[in-house]
């Protein structure tokens, strides 16, 4: 079945460092979605990015979606320690089931 | 105010027992899921519901059964429960289904015994 993969599954940095995870579909996407989860938290919507080769930002974090709507990667600049959590990005697949797949996840532990 | 809602926040109980987690959203979405968090943080969509009709039902066993009594509740039902049902599990609501932006309630973190 449609697989969205994430790596890396773990990154742990020193505060003030950057942080990218990337995103990869085995299929075409219609959309992507990036959403952050707090330890003992629930996922929170960051962002969604449509077209293909499109890059949104927000403060820290930069998004982007690839020229074949397969993959994506977010980026956090200059870590601080309230970025961390895990980091889901989540594809639309589109057709009769227009269902959001769920990446696997990166989970981000920042050192103060 | 909450927008989506989850009850109970914690649920313990021993193997072969029959529970239910309800849910609530007050943002007038028509879409409700219910997905499964495992310990390793997958996050799977289990069922969605669309103004009260069952649209998404994954391989989920028939002991699960999700209940939408009206569009604002998305209700899930365990039947025999199993140690490999323990995880948290999410009710999430969307404006409509697809590519919406997904609320997500606090979660239930099911412990089987």
């Amino acid at each position: 079945g449609q697989q969205v993969m994430q790596i890396p599954q773990y990154q742990h940095v020193q505060e003030g460092e950057d942080f990218t995870t990337y995103c990869n579909s085995s299929t075409t996407l219609s959309n992507i979605q990036w959403y952050k989860q707090r330890p003992g938290g629930h996922p929170v919507f960051l962002i969604q990015l449509v077209k293909s080769g499109e890059v949104k930002k927000q403060k820290r974090l930069t998004f982007q979606f690839g020229e074949a709507k397969k993959n994506s990667s977010l980026h956090i600049t200059a870590t601080q320690t309230t970025d961390v959590g895990t980091y889901f990005c989540a594809g639309l697949r589109g057709g009769a089931t227009n269902k959001l797949i769920f990446g696997t996840g990166t989970l981000l532990a920042v050192q103060p | 105010d909450t927008a989506v809602s989850q009850t109970p926040k914690y649920l313990v109980t021993q193997m072969g027992n029959d529970k239910s987690i309800k849910c609530e959203q007050n943002l007038g979405h028509d879409t409700m899921y219910w997905y499964k968090q495992d310990s390793k943080k997958f996050l799977k969509i289990m069922f969605s519901y669309n103004n009260k009709e069952l649209i998404i039902n994954e391989t989920v066993p028939n002991r699960f059964s999700p209940k939408s009594p009206d569009k604002a509740h998305l209700n899930l039902h365990i039947n025999s429960l199993e140690l490999g049902d323990s995880a948290v599990y999410f009710c999430a609501s969307s404006r409509s289904g697809g590519g919406d932006t997904q609320y997500f309630g606090p979660g239930t973190r099911l412990t089987v015994l």
